[in-house]
């Protein structure tokens, strides 16, 4: 049973097209996290949901909306993609303050 | 002084070495401290947390320094699948941002 399960784990499409990341965690957490890793390998946090309210969102365009319907439960839509969107994103889960668990990445590639 | 800073590296060392990097962090309300493993192509994962006394798992031994706002990460005896990058991260008391250090690449050799 994989506790932090995202999918896709591979997406290409072009710009200016709408996607969505689904992420979903088995492990009864309270906060889900989605990370951004760009080309340099950087993990820099774009939204935190904790008991599906917001409660961080970074300097992430507004073209990124989270959608958290249940606690257990953290999507990523992003319209209109842009060539610098590509990167892998990370979603993660934890009790509020404590460790991180991470699903496995999906790679987002904008052509 | 940026939130969480790491040297970059690569730091090669041969196997069986010991190998030590440090993580500076700017923040001085944090509150835990963890070093996580993240191999290529793959998610981060929970190598140890960091307790202020200090803490051992095996060949892997953390340490924190509140005073000097540094967490280090030591690794004897080491092997080639410890070959990966190493990420510093720090989560402060109340604004439940979580934030990574950007890694440190290790390759042991042959």
């Amino acid at each position: 049973d994989t506790a932090v399960s995202q999918t896709p784990k591979y997406l290409v499409t072009q710009m200016g097209n709408d996607k969505s990341i689904k992420c979903e965690q088995n492990l009864g957490h309270d906060t889900m996290y989605w990370y951004k890793q760009d080309s340099k390998k950087f993990l820099k946090i774009m939204f935190s949901y904790n008991n599906k309210e917001l409660i961080i969102n970074e300097t992430v365009p507004n073209r990124f909306s989270p959608k958290s319907p249940d606690k257990a439960h953290l999507n990523l839509h992003i319209n209109s993609l842009e060539l610098g969107d590509s990167a892998v994103y990370f979603c993660a889960s934890s009790i509020r303050g404590g460790k991180l668990f991470f699903g496995s990445g999906t790679q987002l590639s904008v052509l | 002084r940026k939130e969480v800073e790491q040297d970059p590296g690569p730091f090669n060392v041969p196997e069986g070495a010991t190998v030590a990097f440090n993580c500076t962090y700017s923040n001085s309300a944090s509150q835990s401290f963890f070093w996580y493993r993240q191999d290529c192509r793959k998610e981060p994962k929970l190598l140890m947390s960091v307790y202020s006394s200090g803490n051992e798992d095996g060949r892997f031994t953390a340490q924190l320094n509140r005073a000097s706002q540094y967490i280090s990460l030591l690794i004897r005896d080491s092997k080639l699948s410890d070959s990966a990058t190493y990420l510093c991260v720090v989560a402060p008391g109340r604004d439940d941002k979580i934030i990574f250090g950007k890694g440190t690449r290790l390759h042991i050799l042959p």
